[in-house]
């Protein structure tokens, strides 16, 4: 079956780094993508992994592990808009995105 | 990135009536459709999965003759949550991809409530 987990929540503080993992064992894979979404609204895309190593956007980093199925996502200089929920997704071997269960994120002053 | 729009994005029905949402694909060709709905704090679940002029493929645990899908178009797929029932409340998110971009786009999403 498809399994993909994550930590439930985390706390951190402004300015701070902090670091989201994600484990999956999927039907295939095509490619890792993690979304930010606030409360009452849709995903929106932070970034796609698809080779191991780390891709870097400005102050979001992704690194993916395709050996070991594991992914995190860096968040760096903290701020408080930063506080969402964080979704790892793994899209399978029949093009579907499949979500993990997410981390809600919550950054304190 | 790609524009997707929802219709309507809040809606607010009496169980066993039936609601339609739409998804359209505003600037690119969406051959194919996924719709996935999301109930309060957890993360999104794939309902089915529609291909231009095909029917929909359903996930396991989702009634077909409950959530209706067409995607009749390129740019258009309806969802119709039929007899609707309180636990049907929940946010229905459209994704849209075809594109060239391996990116998957979702829309603003729908909020479904029943009473």
């Amino acid at each position: 079956g498809q399994n993909i987990d994550q930590p439930t929540e985390m706390t951190a503080t402004e300015g701070a780094i902090v670091q989201i993992n994600c484990t999956y064992q999927t039907s295939g894979f095509n490619g890792l993508f993690w979304y930010q979404q606030h409360a009452g609204e849709a995903p929106t895309f932070l970034s796609y992994n698809v080779l191991d190593g780390l891709e870097e956007k400005g102050r979001f980093s992704s690194f993916l592990s395709r050996s070991k199925g594991y992914s995190y996502l860096l968040l760096k200089e903290l701020q408080m808009k930063d506080s969402a929920s964080y979704l790892c997704a793994v899209r399978d071997n029949t093009d579907k995105l499949i979500f993990g269960t997410g981390t809600r994120l919550q950054v304190f002053p | 990135g790609a524009v997707v729009s929802q219709h309507p994005s809040r809606v607010i029905c009496k169980s066993g009536t039936s609601v339609k949402i739409e998804c359209r694909s505003l600037d690119f060709q969406a051959t194919t459709m996924f719709w996935y709905r999301q109930f309060p704090k957890q993360s999104l679940m794939l309902m089915a999965t529609s291909n231009e002029g095909s029917k929909a493929t359903y996930e396991q645990g989702v009634e077909k003759d409950k959530f209706l899908i067409n995607h009749a178009s390129l740019t258009l797929s309806t969802l119709t949550v039929t007899s609707a029932h309180p636990e049907d409340s929940s946010f229905y998110i459209c994704s849209p991809a075809g594109g060239t971009s391996h990116e998957q786009y979702f829309g603003p999403g729908t909020r479904l409530t029943v009473t």
